[in-house]
């Protein structure tokens, strides 16, 4: 299994303003992933985050809004940007490792946000 | 597009019984099925992973069974304990490409909050 470490591990910010928030894994992966779970809801991915390249946005998610970076093969940063009470969720980050002929997942601790 | 459905929603019970979530998909052409635990405010734990290929996978006091010609999975957990309180996730990742010859992204369902009282 993977360590992931995420920071910070919750916020309370301004609105209007900006958060990044950093991933860190205890080995190297291909894909990083970034997870939104707003309050009540389930998971839904933002993007995929690969070394080298940019970030792969899911339906409904744009660059401006969450710029991410990928500088290595073990750290990721996601930023939520102009922040409106909207963005209020926990944001999570994943990888995958591929083992014997199957893919598992494996998540951060997750950043709680509360934009006010 | 594959939907995940968990039923119950909530589920609350004492101490000591058995009890059994359910997690339903609407593609049954999937590669693999995954359960986690998230406890308020925090991150997802990986508890069991099943391949398609695979009907049952155990740990401990948790078995989770897959179906995946009916598009069901079950996660059984005996003898349920306080410490077991949290909120239970099924993901499925699908089958993609030419044949099935590969994986796409995972999809939650909408999680069963369980409580296990003393």
């Amino acid at each position: 299994s993977a360590v992931i470490s995420q920071k910070p591990s919750r916020d309370i910010c301004q609105r209007g303003t900006s958060l990044t928030i950093q991933c860190q894994v205890d080995s190297q992966v291909t894909m990083m992933f970034w997870y939104r779970q707003q309050p009540g809801q389930s998971l839904t991915l933002i993007a995929t985050a690969n070394q080298g390249s940019e970030a792969t946005y899911e339906s409904g998610f744009v660059i401006d809004k969450f710029p991410i970076s990928r500088p290595n093969l073990t750290f990721s940063t996601l930023t939520v940007s102009n922040m409106s009470p909207e963005d209020s969720s926990i944001y999570l980050c994943s990888v995958e490792y591929f083992k014997v002929r199957h893919r598992e997942a494996f998540f951060g601790q997750g950043t709680r946000l509360t934009v006010v | 597009k594959q939907e995940v459905t968990q039923i119950p929603a909530a589920l609350s019970v004492p101490e000591g019984e058995n009890l059994v979530l359910n997690c339903s998909f609407t593609d049954s052409a999937i590669y693999n099925l995954q359960w986690f635990r998230q406890d308020p405010g925090k991150g997802l734990t990986s508890l069991l992973f099943i391949q398609s290929s695979q009907r049952e996978q155990t740990s401990g006091r948790l078995n989770a069974s897959l179906d995946k010609s009916s598009g069901r999975s079950t996660l059984y957990i005996a003898a349920s304990q306080p410490g077991d309180s949290a909120t239970y996730l099924c993901a499925v990742r699908p089958l993609e490409g030419a044949g099935g010859t590969s994986y796409g992204k995972l999809t939650f369902g909408q999680g069963t909050i369980l409580t296990v009282h003393p």
